[in-house]
């Protein structure tokens, strides 16, 4: 089955420019995640879609991060305007199972997308 | 003070040897333990799942879980150079979202 797609690998801006990343989850796949993962940490959660609805936004800074997942197949994750602490890689996972199952329904993620805020 | 502790390392061990990484826990709630493995400049592939304490084997890699001391730790016997990657204990506890430790990266040099 073809894995998680994300787009751009790569994206360079400047402090309070806008961005936006692309993720094509797995077919059939229900759950999305969107995780910020900065360099020497473990990926953190950001938001997560079940279908086309949010079950948890709780560490999204919502001043300056929005995502959607339209038709509850592809999101987007924008960032505007971007400050340097965004610089990270933005990962896309999803998994096939409702938000409960994580632990026998593994997370597939995508190879992520690596922010420079300059 | 974090809810999941992990040395992030760096850890270098010579090929053969055996690798033992380590995570600590703070919160009891934590009921599903997992291990990912993140080559660089990719994203983390689950290795490893568990739920109770006690031993759990696949192939070269060993998971371990201590519930009463909360220390979940992962080995690996016969260590080869495609191991080298970061490693990351996660946790999870009911139906809550994963938490994920710091990461030890790894290099097995031939």
């Amino acid at each position: 089955e073809a894995g998680v797609a994300q787009s751009p690998r790569y994206k360079i801006i400047e402090k309070r420019q806008s961005v936006a990343f692309w993720c094509n989850p797995i077919s059939g796949h229900a759950t999305l995640y969107w995780y910020q993962q900065i360099l020497g940490q473990g990926p953190k959660l950001l938001i997560q879609f079940q279908n086309n609805g949010v079950v948890d936004d709780s560490q999204l800074p919502k001043d300056r991060f929005s995502a959607e997942r339209l038709k509850g197949v592809d999101s987007t994750l924008k960032i505007q305007p971007a400050k340097l602490e965004d610089s990270a890689v933005y990962l896309c996972a999803s998994s096939p199972r409702d938000s409960g199952s994580s632990y026998n329904s593994p997370l597939h993620f995508g190879n992520g997308t690596r922010l420079t805020v300059t | 003070q974090k809810e999941v502790e992990q040395d992030p390392g760096p850890l270098s061990v010579p090929e053969g040897a055996i690798v033992s990484l380590n995570c600590t826990y703070s919160n009891s709630a934590f009921q599903y333990f997992m291990w990912y493995r993140q080559y660089s400049r990719k994203g983390p592939e689950l290795l490893m799942y568990t739920y109770s304490s006690g031993n759990k084997e696949d192939g070269r890699f060993t998971a371990q879980v201590d519930k009463s001391s909360k220390y979940i730790s992962l080995f690996i016997r016969d260590s080869q150079p495609s191991d080298s990657a970061t490693y990351l204990c996660a946790m999870i506890k009911g139906a809550q979202k994963l938490v994920f430790g710091q990461g030890t990266r790894l290099t097995i040099n031939p």
